[in-house]
């Protein structure tokens, strides 16, 4: 089972920030906290990651809570093409990766 | 191109039958996955390659589920006697040591 809980759908505004939760209520100090997107009919897509510092890069900004039991995955400026289904994971050095259902985020125009 | 590629990209098949299905890698990826993905679920994990041996086969489902990656390369991922249960999407995917999956675009196997 996925040791992560997230909302199972969210709606953005297209333009404005989409903020998606994930909560990681068994996380471990050495896990990662993975954040990947699913377009439909895609493979995955990385997005990015990180172990206790926000993080961001190009595509998107990562926020964790200094008990690291959630995390917030920011699009600061949603597009159309950013409806997709988001999943974060926690990751360690195991590597097979223990997926939930994810969110699926609707961008509307 | 440079990233994963699997082919066929979709597979019919009639129950019963034996099926391959073949995944190249990004060029010098040492890791390689396999995964499988039915309508409105998440990934669920089957194998995980390290170079040449199965570092990780806890996810394969029963034993007419085998995989191989000879040369550290390319994997082929084979069902035996297929069932109907077993129609999804198959995912593959690659990585470096450590760090993120790039995942291809899947292999979508029907078995009617």
């Amino acid at each position: 089972d996925a040791k992560t809980t997230q909302p199972p759908s969210m709606d953005c505004a297209e333009g404005r920030a989409a903020n998606l939760p994930c909560n990681h209520s068994t996380i471990s100090g050495n896990e990662y906290v993975y954040w990947y997107r699913q377009i439909h009919s895609q493979g995955p897509q990385y997005i990015i990651h990180g172990l206790k510092n926000n993080e961001t890069n190009e595509m998107a900004s990562l926020i964790i809570t200094e008990d690291r039991k959630s995390s917030t995955l920011i699009l600061p400026h949603a597009t159309l093409r950013d409806t997709a289904v988001y999943y974060c994971i926690d990751k360690g050095h195991n590597r097979k990766l223990i997926w939930g259902l994810g969110t699926s985020l609707a961008v509307n125009p | 191109g440079a990233g994963v590629s699997q082919t066929p990209s979709n597979k019919v098949t009639e129950k019963g039958k034996y099926v391959e299905l073949r995944c190249d890698p990004i060029s010098g990826h040492t890791a390689l996955y396999w995964y499988r993905q039915s309508l409105g679920q998440g990934p669920e994990f089957l194998i995980y390659f390290q170079g040449t041996g199965a570092a990780d086969d806890s996810g394969l489902p029963n034993d007419r589920f085998f995989a191989v990656r000879p040369e550290g390369s390319v994997s082929t991922l084979k069902i035996q006697r297929t069932e109907r249960g077993d129609s999804a999407v198959y995912l593959c995917a690659s990585s470096l040591t450590t760090g993120e999956l790039f995942f291809g675009e899947g292999s979508r196997l029907t078995v009617l």
